[in-house]
């Protein structure tokens, strides 16, 4: 079992829906997660860190997490088409050293 | 602001000959990472340094090896190399095991 796990999709939505983004990690002693924009052939881009239980907001992106579930979440509202990437989740390990990363959720947004 | 740089961009290598790969961290940045990534995988760990010393060790093989020197640019080398090492190698930077901020990685292509 990998430590994250994450539904590879394909996700498509619509331009100007929501798009949710999900992720499953198993060390509980993990404090800090992240997601990341990957596009095809480019290095991964910090999108939104989240440290505490609940929301985080950053514009058009949020970050959910729960950590009594082990659970993080992404939704991306009003999404264009420019957000068509592959997203990675990552979970710090318990020592805080290293970064798991999820196989990543492709997504396309639909003109 | 000052990203992660990595050089060289590209890379062609012949099996079973070396190749050094470098990366120069965003200044005071006290965390180095190396990851591999495949065609369609996420970025595998494979080596990290804090303040010079190694912390913390991924799936790196033992052909390969890095050190991070005293003006924190890191080098990973690489002997023996296999066709399999073709890939995509990032390397990522951060402070005190924070947000991690990719360069635009090496592609390396054994043939």
């Amino acid at each position: 079992q990998k430590e994250v796990e994450q539904n590879s999709g394909p996700l498509s939505v619509p331009e100007g829906a929501i798009a949710s983004l999900n992720c499953t990690y198993s060390d509980r002693g993990s404090q800090s997660f992240f997601w990341y924009r990957q596009y095809s052939g480019k290095s991964p881009e910090l999108i939104m860190s989240i440290y505490s239980n609940g929301d985080k907001e950053d514009g058009r992106f949020t970050a959910q997490l729960n950590k009594a579930s082990q659970y993080v979440s992404l939704l991306i509202r009003d999404s264009q088409p420019s957000d068509s990437a592959t997203y990675l989740c990552a979970v710090n390990s318990d020592t805080g050293n290293q970064f798991y990363f999820g196989t990543g959720t492709s997504l396309t947004v639909i003109p | 602001a000052a990203g992660v740089i990595q050089s060289p961009r590209h890379l062609i290598k012949e099996k079973r000959e070396t190749a050094t790969l470098k990366c120069y961290p965003i200044p005071r940045h006290d965390t180095v990472y190396w990851y591999q990534q495949g065609p369609g995988q996420d970025p595998q760990f494979l080596i990290s340094f804090y303040e010079k010393m190694q912390s913390d060790k991924g799936s790196i093989p033992d052909r390969f090896s890095a050190q991070q020197f005293s003006d924190y640019h890191s080098e990973l080398n690489m002997s023996s190399l296999e066709l399999g090492d073709s890939a995509l190698y990032f390397c990522a930077s951060s402070l005190t095991g924070n947000e991690q901020f990719f360069g635009p990685g090496t592609r390396l292509t054994v043939l």
